[in-house]
């Protein structure tokens, strides 16, 4: 069964980093790309960007470049979004999904939730 | 920057049929795809603009692109289906639609 696993929920102070993870299984991690899509309490779905599972490349939308970074390890399935310094803003449900490049997201994770507040 | 607009909420009764419409400038040149969204449950890809959809989602669920509009229809329209429905294309980067609420009265 194809599965993304998502670690759990995280409560932050603003300027703290946070590194949350996806874990991949089910399927040959290296032939998808893993994408981040955030949505805000009461709002819709917001791209955040996708990451080659082998971690070579990296697209950002617009809106979250320099903000956060993607990361992955073939070697463990996991692919990675990372705040250096959280902001209150930043508060959403984080979900990973598997896309193959300029695809539909066809599976997705539980979902983090991410709670930014001093 | 691209933009696709949603109606915010469509109503229908069970067993009816329900369209969501998704507006999007050249969109009869993308893929639309479609995805199920409920409540603290993750997102279900649901279908594309060819009504390719993946295995166990129901044929109740189509889709179809004419011009600028891309229209998902769900027919005999159960409980179940009540959920917030997302339009997504790529424009360089991806881009959701804002998301329809469907309410089954």
């Amino acid at each position: 069964e194809v599965q993304l696993v998502q670690s759990g929920a995280e409560v932050k102070k603003p300027a703290e980093s946070l590194k949350m993870s996806c874990k991949a299984s089910g399927y040959v991690f290296t032939d998808y790309w893993i994408g981040w899509v955030r949505q805000v309490s009461g709002q819709g779905l917001e791209w955040v960007g996708m990451v080659y599972a082998d971690g070579s490349h990296a697209r950002y939308s617009p809106s979250f470049q320099g903000q956060v970074s993607l990361s992955a390890d073939k070697s463990t399935n996991t692919a990675y979004l990372q705040w250096h310094s959280l902001k209150s803003s930043d508060s959403a449900v984080y979900f990973c999904a598997r896309l193959r490049l300029y695809d539909a997201f066809d599976v997705w994770g539980q979902g983090t939730i991410l709670i930014v507040s001093s | 920057s691209y933009v696709l607009t949603q109606p915010p909420s469509v109503s229908v009764a069970p067993g009816q049929t329900a369209r969501i419409t998704c507006g999007g400038s050249d969109l009869e040149t993308k893929i639309v795809h479609w995805y199920q969204h409920k409540p603290g449950q993750a997102p279900v890809r649901l279908v594309n603009g060819d009504s390719d959809r993946p295995s166990g989602i129901p044929d109740r669920f189509s889709a179809s692109t004419s011009g600028n509009m891309a229209t998902l229809t769900i027919t005999r329209v159960e409980a179940g289906d009540e959920a917030d429905y997302y339009c997504h294309v790529w424009h360089t980067h991806a881009v959701f639609g804002a998301g329809t609420q469907l309410t089954v009265l």
